[in-house]
C-alpha cells in the first residue's frame, strides 16, 4: 500500500539557517506529491505540491522536487523565520483512489 | 464558501456516549474526505464522498464509525459507543476534483472521551 515517511523528531534551528526536511514514499502508482503545513493554533494548509516526476513545487521560499529515482520529496528553505515554526506533514495522493497518505509530521522550532 | 468548516470545534463526551460530527465543504466541491489525528501521529483517512457515487469507507475502523453526505453538501460523521481510543482531531477536507485534487481542510473538530 502507499505510504509515507518522514525523518524522526522535531527540528530546532536558528533564524536564518538553512532547513531540510526528508520525506520519502512507497507508492504503486505514479502519486501526485504534497507538504502540508500546520501552524500553531490553525487548520492544516497546503504548502506546495508536485504532480509528476522532476516537477519542483514552491511556495514561501520553500521548495520540493518530486524525485521518481530515489522515492523522495525532500523539503527545503534556504534561510528560516521565526514565523516559519509549525509542524510539516508530507503526503501523496495515489490518483487511483485519491485519499491521502500523510507522514506523521515534524515539528519545526525557529529560534531567534 | 470561504473555507471548509466544522462543527463543533471541540466534544467533550463519556465513554459510550454516540457524537456527531459535522462538515461544510467549500461550495462546489464534488469531493469530501473525513480523517483522524491522534496525538502525535499523522492523519489517518477515514472516508470520502465523489458525487452521488458510493462512499469509499475502507479506512473507518469499526462499525462503530459511520458517515452520511447529502448531495455535494453537508456531511456527518457519527461515532457511537465512543471509546476512549476515539480521542483525536477529526479533519474535513474537500476538493474540487477527485483526481490529485487539492484537498483544503477544515480546522477540524476536538473530541476528548472521558
Amino acid at each position: 500500500g502507499n505510504s509515507v515517511t518522514q525523518m524522526e523528531g522535531p527540528v530546532t534551528l536558528s533564524e536564518e539557517a538553512f532547513l531540510t526536511i526528508n520525506c520519502t514514499y512507497t507508492a504503486t502508482g505514479y502519486p501526485s506529491l504534497f507538504w502540508y503545513v500546520q501552524y500553531p493554533g490553525e487548520g492544516l494548509q497546503l504548502l506546495l505540491k508536485a504532480t509528476k516526476a522532476d516537477d519542483k513545487g514552491s511556495n514561501k521560499g520553500f521548495e520540493a522536487t518530486y524525485r521518481k529515482e530515489t522515492t523522495s520529496f525532500h523539503l527545503e528553505k534556504g534561510s528560516v523565520q521565526v514565523s516559519d515554526s509549525a509542524v510539516y506533514f508530507c503526503a501523496l495522493s495515489d490518483h487511483g483512489n485519491n485519499r491521502l497518505a500523510f507522514g506523521k509530521g515534524n515539528q519545526v522550532v525557529v529560534i531567534p | 464558501g470561504a473555507g471548509v468548516s466544522q462543527s463543533p470545534s471541540n466534544k467533550v463526551t463519556e465513554k459510550g456516549k454516540d457524537v456527531e460530527l459535522r462538515c461544510d465543504p467549500i461550495s462546489g466541491h464534488t469531493a469530501l474526505y473525513w480523517y483522524r489525528q491522534r496525538l502525535g501521529q499523522g492523519l489517518e483517512f477515514l472516508i470520502y464522498f465523489q458525487g452521488n457515487s458510493a462512499p469509499d469507507k475502507s479506512g473507518l475502523p469499526s462499525d462503530r464509525f459511520s458517515a452520511e453526505r447529502t448531495g455535494e453538501s453537508v456531511s456527518t460523521l457519527t461515532i457511537q459507543r465512543t471509546q476512549q481510543e476515539d480521542s483525536a482531531v477529526y479533519l474535513c477536507a474537500s476538493s474540487l476534483e477527485l483526481a490529485g485534487g487539492t484537498q483544503y481542510f477544515g480546522p477540524g473538530t476536538r473530541l476528548l472521551v472521558l
